[in-house]
């Protein structure tokens, strides 16, 4: 595609369920990220993959959150138990090794009730 | 406290020259970004300066880099209504990818006609 997909683009949950937000990355990018952005707030690092190996996972706030990269391509990021509080729109971005610019999708809204 | 902060709103007339400050803490970084957010759309790009330079100029965009004092600062020249969005600062994190950053809360730039 042209640009990151993210999908779903929104998302209501229960309290305590669990969730699978997708990022189909640009083609071509082995570099990969997460974050969050809680509302009035900047983005939060969540987790870097660099191919199909987590390079940095230093953002993940508890081990209720993982994210995997089976083929170095699309990532999917998984929320157990989820709270209230993981509401806030999940950011992804790719970039090409060693390139400074890495390319956002639009993000999907989780809402946890 | 914060990592990055940034002043939270800015307001300018149409014309007008529009600078946002940002202050970091973490010495090590190698790069800092500047990233526009317009409602309902992802993060975009907009420039971003080598921790060794000084000033980077890009079209209508001017870059200040003060190391010493953590410094950084946006100048947007002859400023656009279509300018009005929020401004992030961001800062790269050392032995990761370029692209993991941690973010300011964001500065809302409103340009007035």
């Amino acid at each position: 595609g042209a640009g990151v997909s993210q999908t779903p683009s929104n998302k209501v949950t229960e309290k305590g369920k669990y969730v699978e937000l997708r990022c189909d990355p640009i083609s071509g990018h082995t570099a990969l990220y997460w974050y969050r952005q809680s509302l009035g707030q900047g983005p939060e690092f969540l987790i870097y993959f660099q191919g199909t190996g987590a390079a940095d996972d230093s953002g993940l706030p508890n081990d209720r959150f993982f994210a995997v990269r089976p083929e170095g391509s699309v990532s999917t990021l998984k929320i157990q138990r989820t709270e209230r509080g993981d509401s806030a729109v999940y950011l992804c971005a790719s970039s090409l090794a060693g390139q400074t610019e890495a390319f956002f999708g639009q993000g999907t809204r989780l809402t946890v009730v | 406290g914060e990592d990055v902060e940034q002043s939270l709103f800015l307001s300018v007339r149409e014309g007008d020259s529009s600078v946002i400050n940002c202050t970091y803490t973490d010495s090590s970084s190698t790069y800092l970004y500047w990233y526009k957010q317009e409602p309902g759309a992802g993060l975009q790009l907009l420039t971003y300066i080598f921790s060794n330079m000084d000033m980077k100029q890009d079209q209508r965009l001017t870059v200040l880099l003060n190391k010493k004092d953590k410094h950084l600062s946006l100048r947007i020249a002859d400023t656009q209504t279509g300018d009005s969005a929020i401004y992030f600062c961001a800062e790269s994190k050392a032995n990761s990818g370029y692209s993991t950053l941690t973010f300011g809360k964001g500065t809302m730039l409103l340009v007035s006609p």
